[in-house]
């Protein structure tokens, strides 16, 4: 079955960086796009990034452009987000999703997501 | 952008009987070329990831329950909830994937009354 796992978050300061993984299992991989998406603390889901399953698409969330940046391995069936110049506001649960239908925008499984937080 | 609302943001509903939740999308999203509504339902318990439940605004992904239809189409949605039981408390978000950013519904909080 369809397994997402994503890395470990952490407490990262303002202005700082992180790399989140997602590894992928159960599905073949480079057939789907892959996404992230976020949740606040106590707050609603948002959607970040998509990268299509040709590696090449790409589209993400105007409040992450220039600074977040997603990209994917097929060989290993991993998905990444570099997150770089970290605010306040992007403290949340990073889930990874994927595709329902190749790069449709339909979030079928999800990883158990990892927690951000960008604090001094 | 696409702004979803959902309405109500939260409700209390005995068990056994229906639960319906809202979602009004700020622009139609029904392609007319294949007459499809791109809006998804998704259930989110408390500690765990969401779970897809409903796709293209009526289609039941596989597993879910039968008491749990969409409907709807163009700017305004439905999620019907039957025959409520106790494991249906959870938060319910719609979500739109005619155009990016795909964008949530703020949520609608489910309860037990």
């Amino acid at each position: 079955q369809v397994h997402l796992v994503e890395s470990e978050g952490g407490v990262v300061q303002p202005g700082g960086s992180l790399r989140l993984s997602c590894a992928a299992s159960g599905f073949i991989f480079n057939n789907y796009g892959m996404h992230w998406v976020r949740q606040a603390p106590g707050k609603g889901l948002e959607w970040v990034a998509l990268m299509g399953d040709d590696g090449i698409k790409i589209y993400q969330t105007d409040s992450v452009k220039g600074r977040f940046t997603i990209s994917r391995d097929n060989s290993n069936y991993t998905l990444y987000l570099q997150l770089n110049s970290l605010r306040p506001e992007d403290t949340a649960v990073y889930y990874c999703a994927k595709d329902r239908e190749g790069r449709r925008g339909i979030f079928d499984y999800w990883g158990q997501g990892t927690l951000v937080t960008v604090s001094s | 952008d696409i702004v979803m609302t959902q309405s109500p943001d939260s409700l209390a509903v005995s068990l056994g009987e229906r639960a319906t939740i809202n979602c009004k999308s700020s622009q139609s999203i029904l392609f007319s070329s294949n007459n499809k509504n791109y809006l998804a339902w998704y259930q989110q318990k408390p500690g765990q990831p969401p779970k897809l439940l409903i796709y293209w605004a009526s289609s039941r992904e596989s597993g879910v329950p039968d008491r749990f239809s969409g409907s709807g189409s163009g700017t305004d949605f439905t999620l019907t909830i039957n025959s409520l039981q106790a494991d249906d408390v959870a938060v319910y978000y719609c979500q739109q994937y005619y155009d990016t950013p795909y964008t949530f519904g703020q949520g609608t909080k489910l309860e037990i009354k």
